[in-house]
């Protein structure tokens, strides 16, 4: 089976920390995704990376910076979290090209005081 | 990008058919249509996908009209298991910055 992991399930921070959200693959998957889920907005796209040290913005970028240095890790980094970024975080993975599906993590909820 | 528009909540009793309609305009030629079903402190999981007619697998069916502006899921017999939040995604993986989750319809099913 596709595994997507994500290092913490759940995170408490306070405002103005650093925050970094861990994701690996194990299925070789090219493409991976940062997600962001809240109540009655579905989920929205933060960024996408299509390859190593690839990356692109997704629709709500802004508060947000992504690495990726390996193929199976995709980390999503709040240089300087607010309160506003208290979420829940999905990463995702999926092969190139075609429809493609999405193989989710059991996602992370941050915290921001 | 293709709009989506998905009722937010439906219920349904065990045992019906449940009928999900997702709304997407300005679908893209290259766009496909998949359905996704989330569990509460989950990830999404992928229940079904398709690009038009019909698809059917062992969980649900997926009808698309010739005009593709709309898809419905259809869930035969549903079981208490199956509250849960249903999003439809349209888009391409080609492009997959550009494909558009729909806002989820939380579904209960009562005994």
């Amino acid at each position: 089976d596709v595994k997507v992991t994500q290092s913490s399930r759940y995170l408490v921070k306070r405002t103005g920390e650093k925050v970094f959200l861990e994701c690996v693959q194990d299925m070789d998957h090219e493409n991976m995704f940062w997600y962001r889920q809240d109540p009655g907005l579905g989920l929205r796209l933060i960024y996408f990376s299509y390859d190593v040290k690839m990356k692109e913005k997704g629709d709500i970028p802004e508060g947000y910076s992504v690495s990726r240095e390996k193929k199976e890790r995709f980390s999503l980094i709040l240089e300087s979290a607010s309160t506003n970024q208290t979420s829940m975080y999905l990463c995702a993975s999926s092969l190139p090209g075609g429809p493609g599906e999405l193989f989710f993590g059991e996602g992370s909820r941050l915290t921001v005081l | 990008l293709a709009k989506t528009t998905q009722p937010i909540s439906m219920d349904s009793y065990e045992g019906q058919e449940v009928n999900i309609t997702c709304s997407h305009n300005n679908i893209a030629t290259n766009d496909y249509i998949t359905w996704y079903q989330q569990f509460p402190s989950q990830g999404p999981r992928f229940i079904i996908q398709g690009y038009k007619t019909k698809v059917t697998n062992e969980v649900a069916s997926l009808f698309i009209p010739a005009d593709r502006k709309s898809s419905t899921l259809s869930l035969p017999r549903v079981s208490l298991s199956d509250t849960a939040v249903y999003y439809c995604l349209v888009g391409d993986n080609t492009n997959a910055g550009k494909s558009t989750f729909g806002d989820g319809t939380t579904l209960t099913v009562k005994p």
